[in-house]
């Protein structure tokens, strides 16, 4: 049974910075593009990042560009995002999803780890 | 930035049909894929490569897309599809993933 399981969620103050995580099991993690997917209070999904399978390929949102940096770590069936220059506005559920090849969406989901910031 | 349009809100009645569109500009190019979210959980993946249903979910749900506009479409609705659906594609590049707004589905 495929699971995504994140970390790393608390709060923080405004400017500060945060590292998710989130560990895969119950698949080939090696195998599969990963995403970051956030969802504020009362709103919508929004994409934020994906990494490649290899880790070599990372694109992301432009909404966060320079401020997040998505990675991985194969031999730990991990990924990460590591957020700074937190806002207010940052605060959300993030999530993490797999995507197991090309035109398959996002087959697999964490259940999310809350991020607040806050002073 | 691209976006993804969505109606807000759609309600129904139990047994009849529900559709939901989601617009965008690079949808003749880009696949669609259609999402369910309940509260508190997750959301779940229930139409990729516009009209493919992933093993699990229910035959009641379907997905087409024409043009610029991609529909989901949910027959004899039940109560216990009441959520939120989220249609997700790509920018013109292929780099990029959007969602749409999300549309609340009531049934009445």
């Amino acid at each position: 049974q495929v699971q995504l399981v994140e970390s790393g969620g608390g709060v923080v103050q405004p400017g500060g910075s945060l590292r998710l995580s989130c560990v895969a099991s119950g698949l080939t993690f090696g195998s599969y593009a990963m995403h970051w997917v956030r969802q504020a209070p009362g709103k919508g999904l929004e994409w934020l990042a994906d990494i490649s399978h290899d880790g070599r390929k990372k694109y992301y949102a432009e909404s966060v560009r320079g401020r997040i940096t998505i990675s991985r770590d194969n031999s730990k069936n991990s990924m990460y995002l590591q957020m700074d220059s937190l806002r207010s506005e940052d605060t959300a559920v993030y999530f993490c999803a797999s995507r197991s090849g090309s035109y398959v969406g996002f087959d697999y989901w964490g259940q999310g780890t809350l991020v607040t910031v806050s002073s | 930035s691209y976006e993804l349009t969505q109606p807000p809100s759609v309600s129904v009645s139990p047994g009849q049909t529900a559709r939901i569109t989601c617009s965008g500009d690079a949808l003749p190019k880009q696949y669609s894929y259609w999402y369910q979210q309940k509260p508190g959980q997750a959301p779940v993946l229930l139409i990729y490569k516009d009209n493919e249903r992933p093993s699990g979910t229910s035959e009641r749900f379907s997905g087409s897309s024409s043009g610029t506009t991609a529909t989901l479409t949910i027959s004899v609705v039940r109560a216990e599809d009441e959520a939120d659906y989220y249609c997700q594609s790509q920018d013109n590049s292929g780099l990029v993933w959007v969602f749409g707004g999300g549309t609340r589905l009531t049934v009445l």
